[in-house]
């Protein structure tokens, strides 16, 4: 399994600019989490998926951020538009679905977004 | 709300010798996972081990083994042999069961090894 693939690893903008980041979850896993890591706030969740819904987006930090699931392979996050607050590392995550709930958490490679 | 705590800010060990990691949480739950993930220089999170707190079996995997005190509510993580590529953040995190999907990361802990 190729793992969780996200697009582009690095993105450099100036503000004001659209971002928007991507992501491929491995195959079957029902859960979708979009986090952020900075060094000041550690890791956020920001919103997930469960079977291509937003259940929970109490996490994302403006309306300016906004993430899409339109199918079970690919979901989008976008900023629209950047402030070089957002300057942080994006990640994405799928699991598989429980009678509980979700289970363990695999991470995709991350991407660092920088707004100048 | 639970939360995770990883007293360490730093540690350090001689490559091959034996560490561990300690870290605390606090739930009000009976079901729930515990995770160790590893973030090297590369940023990648690395899933390291994974304990189900129904299992009272302590989980290893290779080098890597937990010491899981449910009662204490402590999941430290032991490196046996370690070598250059351990060195990296170690984050330790709970995932309740059953209906909150929301993974609670401690704020981790940076282990050099010295060669």
């Amino acid at each position: 399994d190729a793992g969780v693939i996200q697009s582009p690893r690095h993105e450099v903008t100036e503000m004001g600019q659209e971002v928007t980041l991507r992501c491929k979850p491995i195959s079957g896993h029902d859960y979708l989490f979009w986090y952020r890591q900075t060094m000041m706030r550690g890791l956020e969740l920001l919103i997930y998926f469960n079977n291509n819904v937003p259940i929970d987006d109490s996490g994302m930090p403006e309306d300016r951020f906004s993430a899409k699931m339109p199918n079970a392979s690919f979901s989008t996050l976008k900023i629209q538009p950047s402030e070089p607050r957002d300057s942080a590392v994006y990640f994405c995550a799928t699991s598989w679905g429980t009678a509980g709930g979700s289970d363990t958490q695999y991470f995709g490679p991350g991407t660092r977004l920088t707004v100048l | 709300a639970q939360t995770v705590t990883q007293s360490q800010p730093e540690m350090s060990v001689q490559e091959a010798e034996t560490v561990t990691l300690s870290c605390t949480y606090d739930t009000s739950e009976s079901d729930y996972y515990l995770f160790w993930y590893k973030q090297p220089p590369s940023r990648q999170m690395i899933l390291v081990i994974r304990q189900e707190a129904y299992k009272q079996q302590n989980a290893t995997e290779n080098r890597f083994s937990v010491n899981f005190q449910k009662a204490a509510k402590s999941f430290s993580l032991k490196i046996s042999d370690s070598q250059l590529g351990d060195a990296a953040m170690y984050f330790c995190a709970y995932l309740q069961d059953f209906g909150n999907e929301k993974l609670t990361f401690g704020t981790g802990t940076r282990l050099t090894i010295i060669p």
